[in-house]
């Protein structure tokens, strides 16, 4: 199977700030990520597709970069909204894994 | 907008056969991947399997053995049979949607909670 591990696993930062969270692959996925972002008690929302594709509807301060094993989710400018869990899937193959996931706390 | 909506009882005994219900309204059934995906009580998320067809459905190896999963498209309905469950089958079951250009979770249910116990 391939095994994603998310860094870092928790994560404080203020509004404003410039924050990445990374995911890598235990091997090559291509560009076969997706991320995501959970609040308590809610559903998952898709982020980014295919790596580096913004879902239609998310602002444009999120972004993914990364190819192959290692990916990076950045927000350019953290806003209060976007406290939550963050997720990493990848769908390379016929058994799709989820990273463990990075809890964003705002200051 | 699409919506789903999955339905199903929320105790199940041990060795019992869980059995879900995730209902699509506002668009159709057909030419998607659909998912299973759940999450036990303050942990991560777990990918149970996909079906696309009869002939295309791909399931958590760790899980193959006990999962169905099957379509109704004149109930617009996705389904989901997890067989002999136990305590460690206890947690929110999500049904997504995901187009096949891209694969990706796109439309999620809220989620249904299932507790296993006698």
């Amino acid at each position: 199977d391939i095994q994603m591990t998310q860094s870092p696993s928790t994560l404080s930062a203020s509004v404003g700030d410039r924050v990445t969270i990374t995911c890598r692959a235990s091997q090559s996925i291509s560009s076969w990520l997706a991320w995501y972002q959970q609040k308590p008690g809610k559903a998952p929302k898709l982020l980014i597709y295919k790596a580096s594709n913004l879902e239609s509807g998310v602002p444009s301060r999120f972004s993914g970069s990364g190819s192959g094993t290692e990916f990076t989710l950045t927000i350019s400018s953290l806003q209060p909204d976007d406290f939550g869990t963050y997720y990493c899937q990848q769908y390379n193959n016929d058994w799709d894994t989820f990273g463990q996931g990075t809890k964003l706390e705002i200051k | 907008q699409v919506q789903l909506q999955e339905s199903g009882p929320g105790l199940v005994k041990p060795s019992e056969t869980l059995s879900l219900t995730c209902t699509v309204s506002g668009g159709s059934i057909s030419s998607y991947y659909w998912n299973w995906i759940r999450q036990p009580a303050g942990k991560g998320l777990e990918w149970i399997g996909r079906f696309y067809s009869t002939y295309s459905t791909n399931y958590n190896p760790s899980l193959k053995s006990r999962v169905t999963m099957s379509v109704d498209t004149s109930k617009n309905q996705f389904s989901l049979k997890l067989s002999s469950v136990t305590a460690a089958d206890t947690a929110v079951y999500y049904c997504a949607r995901a187009p096949r250009s891209t694969a990706a979770l796109a439309v999620w249910g809220r989620g249904t909670p299932v507790t296993v116990s006698s």
